[in-house]
């Protein structure tokens, strides 16, 4: 079946401006992972989503970034007057398990790598 | 939660085992140790998961000793198309998110 997907795969902006990055779950996952990913680290959390409710987003950065998932399927992720320092791959990932239970597997897209200039 | 501990990089040629210890002195008790694998330009995939002794699928093998403060990925036979970057994770955050370290960039020649 299909996976995860995320669009755009790439986008650039310049400093300031307002963007929005789409994640696709895979059909019927109920959780819902973003992280965000600088060159040569690993990815970072950022919230978590169980249906339609960010149940943890206390990775958010700051209040420039938002995410909504209004029908416990799609979820977009929002970056208010971007910074140069947003830049970076932010990843989507879905599981089928509700968060909390240590080996549920996580699929993740391939991401979305956002400029700022 | 457990901090890991992993090579940055390691070299290996075609055909050769290659194996990635990865060290978690403070894993606790109900930690799982899972192993996700990263290529340029897309998401991290899992490959196995743990908990102790031995686990083997058709990618992987994955060694825990008893102590549980360690653990090794193995990769037998390698490619290059292996080449990649290896995530060793141990234990979760509150809400189940993945807590990834710098991983082992592993680079596989012909």
């Amino acid at each position: 079946g299909a996976g995860v997907s995320q669009t755009p795969s790439n986008k650039v902006t310049e400093k300031g401006k307002y963007v929005e990055l789409r994640c696709d779950p895979i059909s019927g996952h109920t959780a819902l992972y973003w992280y965000r990913q600088s060159l040569g680290q690993g990815p970072e959390f950022l919230i978590y989503f169980q249906g339609t409710g960010a149940a943890d987003d206390s990775g958010l950065p700051n209040d420039r970034f938002f995410a909504v998932r209004p029908e416990g399927s799609v979820s977009t992720l929002k970056i208010q007057r971007t910074e140069r320092g947003d830049s970076a791959v932010y990843l989507c990932a879905s599981s089928p398990v509700p968060g909390g239970p240590s080996t549920d597997t996580q699929y993740f897209g391939p991401g979305t790598r956002l400029t700022v200039l | 939660l457990a901090k890991t501990t992993q090579p940055i990089s390691m070299d290996s040629y075609e055909g050769q085992e290659v194996n990635i210890t990865c060290s978690h002195n403070n894993i606790a008790t109900n930690d799982y140790i899972t192993w996700y694998q990263q290529f340029p330009s897309q998401g991290p995939r899992f490959i196995i998961q743990g908990y102790k002794t031995k686990v083997t699928n058709e990618v992987a093998s994955l060694f825990i000793p008893a102590d549980r403060k360690s653990s090794t990925l193995s990769l037998p036979r390698v490619s290059l198309s292996d080449t990649a970057v290896y995530y060793c994770l141990v234990g979760r955050g509150s809400q189940g998110n993945l807590i990834f370290g710098k991983g082992t960039k592993l680079s596989v020649k012909p």
